[in-house]
């Protein structure tokens, strides 16, 4: 069973703060890593992906990425009201294509 | 540009029946998957077609089905419905099937 582990909050965090996101996964063959986000009622939308170990910067969000510790992570800086919603990693197993697994997300609030 | 169009939003069966939901794929998108998201499971993958042909499968039962047509519009069918296939069901399409993908709106099927 391929698992994609993530903590599911409330991941509360100050506006303007950072807020740190952690997903894990246990298929060691893995070779693409997604981060969705999910606000309540709609489906979900790419925020970003990461296929190489180290970091990705875009805008406000950094996707870490360490293959070796099976680790994947997201950090928002400058939070916003409007970042609250469920974040969820995505990692895909498929040897050619779509295969992805999601964990079970991590709802992140950021209070004014 | 048009996004990932699924129909119909809603639909409400009765236990025993079958339906089928239709997708289409953002234009000149070839890869289409098909995701199940229930509050217990989470986003669940059913399966991914690309240029007509399954290329992946996901663990559901054989009740689950689907295709894609030239034009890489593609349908999914639910046969002999039981009350647990109530779910979000997603249609996600991308260029070649390896990178991000866009997800429809979701048709939220209710089996009573």
């Amino acid at each position: 069973q391929k698992e994609v582990e993530q903590n599911s909050g409330p991941l509360s965090v100050p506006e303007g703060a950072i807020a740190s996101l952690n997903c894990t996964y246990s298929d060691r063959g893995s070779q693409s890593f997604f981060w969705y986000r999910q606000y309540s009622g709609k489906s979900p939308e790419l925020i970003m992906f990461i296929y190489s170990n180290g970091d990705k910067e875009d805008g406000r969000f950094t996707a870490q990425l360490n293959k070796a510790s099976q680790y994947v992570s997201l950090l928002i800086r400058d939070s916003q009201p409007s970042d609250s919603a469920t974040y969820l990693c995505a990692v895909n197993h498929g040897a050619a294509g779509n295969k992805l697994t999601f964990g079970g997300g991590t709802r992140v609030l950021v209070k004014p | 540009k048009a996004g990932v169009t699924q129909t119909p939003r809603y639909l409400i069966k009765t236990r025993g029946q079958q339906v089928t939901l239709s997708c289409s794929p953002i234009s000149g998108h070839r890869s289409v998957s098909w995701y199940q998201q229930t509050p217990g499971q989470g986003l669940q993958f059913l399966f991914e077609y690309f240029s007509e042909t399954q290329r992946n499968k996901g663990n559901f039962p054989g009740r689950f089905s689907g295709r894609q047509f030239s034009n890489s519009r593609s349908e999914m069918n639910v046969s002999t419905l039981e009350l647990g296939d109530s779910a979000l069901y997603l249609c996600a399409s991308s260029l070649a099937g390896a990178g991000g993908y866009t997800f429809g709106s979701g048709t939220r099927l209710t089996v009573v």
